[in-house]
């Protein structure tokens, strides 16, 4: 079984500039989740997709980040336009739907994407 | 609201020492809690879970965790350290709902020496 994907695994930019980051979760997982860890800080929630809709978006931190999820296949994140304190890793993670709770099984991570703005 | 502190951004241990990482958390509800590990260039691999089946839980590489509701504590303990064992370490707490976004403790690097 494949694992969840992301890409690029680095992308460095410029302020200003647009930046697109692409999550493959585990094929048949509804749910997928995108995180962020800022340099010294803790890894925060910032989205939560089941299938295509979003279920709960209230970690994003402004309307420069834009999600979406195709089909409630691949997922896209993109920030435009960045700024410098959107540097950081950005990992994409998916889980099953159901279950009780016996089989929690939390989340699968991605390797996540380094994403430096200068 | 949740919140998880991790006591110590940085453990150092001797191979063979035992290992042991510090997690409290705060949740106004029963939780499930979680330790990850991230070593280096890869992403977070789940090494156990609490979900309140048994308060001692055994998880991946010889790690465990023990539950005690009345300390608020998940700490993750191992035996003994091998060389491998030097990553990141988080921990995590989510809520029964049936979407369980976490929330994570700030992470602790785990130094293993010769």
């Amino acid at each position: 079984e494949a694992g969840v994907t992301q890409f690029p695994s680095h992308s460095v930019i410029e302020k200003g500039q647009t930046v697109t980051l692409r999550c493959d979760p585990i094929s048949g997982h509804d749910n997928l989740y995108w995180y962020r860890r800022v340099m010294g800080k803790e890894i925060k929630f910032l989205l939560h997709f089941v299938k295509e809709s979003k279920q709960d978006e209230s970690g994003m931190p402004n309307n420069r980040f834009l999600a979406e999820r195709t089909g409630g296949t691949y997922s896209t994140l993109k920030v435009q336009p960045a700024e410098l304190e959107d540097s950081g890793v950005y990992f994409c993670a998916s889980s099953p739907s159901g279950g009780t709770q016996s089989t929690v099984r939390g989340q699968y991570f991605g390797p996540g994407t380094r994403l430096t703005v200068t | 609201a949740q919140s998880v502190t991790q006591l110590g951004s940085h453990v150092s241990v001797s191979e063979g020492a035992l290992v042991l990482l510090r997690c409290n958390y705060s949740s106004s509800v029963p939780p499930y809690l979680f330790w990850y590990v991230q070593y280096p260039n890869q992403g977070l691999q789940l090494l156990l879970k609490y979900t309140s089946a048994a308060t001692l839980v055994k998880g991946i590489n010889g790690f465990e965790a023990e539950f005690k509701k009345s300390e608020t504590s998940f700490h993750l303990t191992k035996p003994s350290a091998h060389m491998s064992d030097a990553a990141e370490y988080f921990c995590a707490v989510s809520d029964r709902s049936g979407y369980s976004t976490l929330t994570f403790g700030k992470g602790t690097m785990l130094l293993v020496s010769p």
